[in-house]
């Protein structure tokens, strides 16, 4: 079945401690991008990938770090998470740029405190 | 800069009645249009999408939407709503290199039996 996985779903950590949500497609998708979703703001992007290696900035980056080392794989790292970074991140995945439909994980909800 | 307006936060609706949810963007060129649906708990679903062509484009779930160049607006419209149709509706809009995209804030549907 085609589709993109997250893990953790849910997480609760405490102000500082380092960590990381796994994204991973089964589509061969060239690029993935990650979002947070908060109430009245819609979804803001976070950062994406074009492909391997190659990854740039959204709009909202501050304290996030993404990598892409494989093609299937697109991990979200907080070194120093905040209470302000609690929300609900979604990872997506298309065929390649442009106007292609993306593909969303099931979200992860995680809660900083 | 790209943005997505969705004027209206919610919208309630009698079921077998019509809807039109509002999406108004700001770009300078002719970007990628998309609508996305969000059911309760779960990622987002691509209902339809639009770059080129024919201005009116259909969409999954008897959805259609129509671009308007003149007015910088992809309103989305069903004829006839059903009690599943209830959830939370964004519209975003690509750049014509297609990395970014701008999520609307979301209209939230909800269905009167």
């Amino acid at each position: 079945e085609a589709q993109v996985t997250q893990n953790p779903r849910y997480l609760i950590t405490v102000t500082g401690k380092k960590l990381t949500v796994t994204c991973s497609q089964n589509m061969n998708h060239e690029y993935m991008s990650w979002y947070r979703q908060d109430p009245g703001l819609g979804l803001r992007q976070i950062y994406y990938s074009m492909n391997v290696e190659v990854t740039d900035k959204g709009d909202v980056p501050e304290g996030y770090k993404v990598s892409r080392k494989e093609k299937r794989n697109f991990p979200l790292i907080l070194e120093s998470p905040s209470p302000n970074q609690t929300s609900l991140y979604f990872c997506a995945s298309s065929l390649r740029q442009g106007a292609y439909e993306q593909y969303f994980g099931p979200g992860t909800r995680l809660t900083v405190t | 800069a790209q943005s997505v307006t969705q004027p209206d936060i919610h919208i309630t609706v009698s079921e077998g009645a019509s809807l039109e949810l509002r999406c108004n963007y700001s770009y300078g060129a002719t970007p990628y249009l998309f609508w996305y649906v969000q059911s309760p708990g779960q990622g987002l679903q691509l209902l339809l999408k639009y770059f080129s062509g024919d201005t009116l484009v259909q969409g999954i779930k008897g959805f259609e939407a129509e671009f308007k160049r003149s007015q910088s607006s992809f309103n989305l419209r069903k004829p006839s709503v059903h009690w599943s149709d209830a959830a939370e509706y964004f519209c975003a809009v690509g750049d014509t290199g297609g990395f970014k995209t701008i999520f609307g804030a979301g209209t939230r549907l909800f269905v009167k039996a």
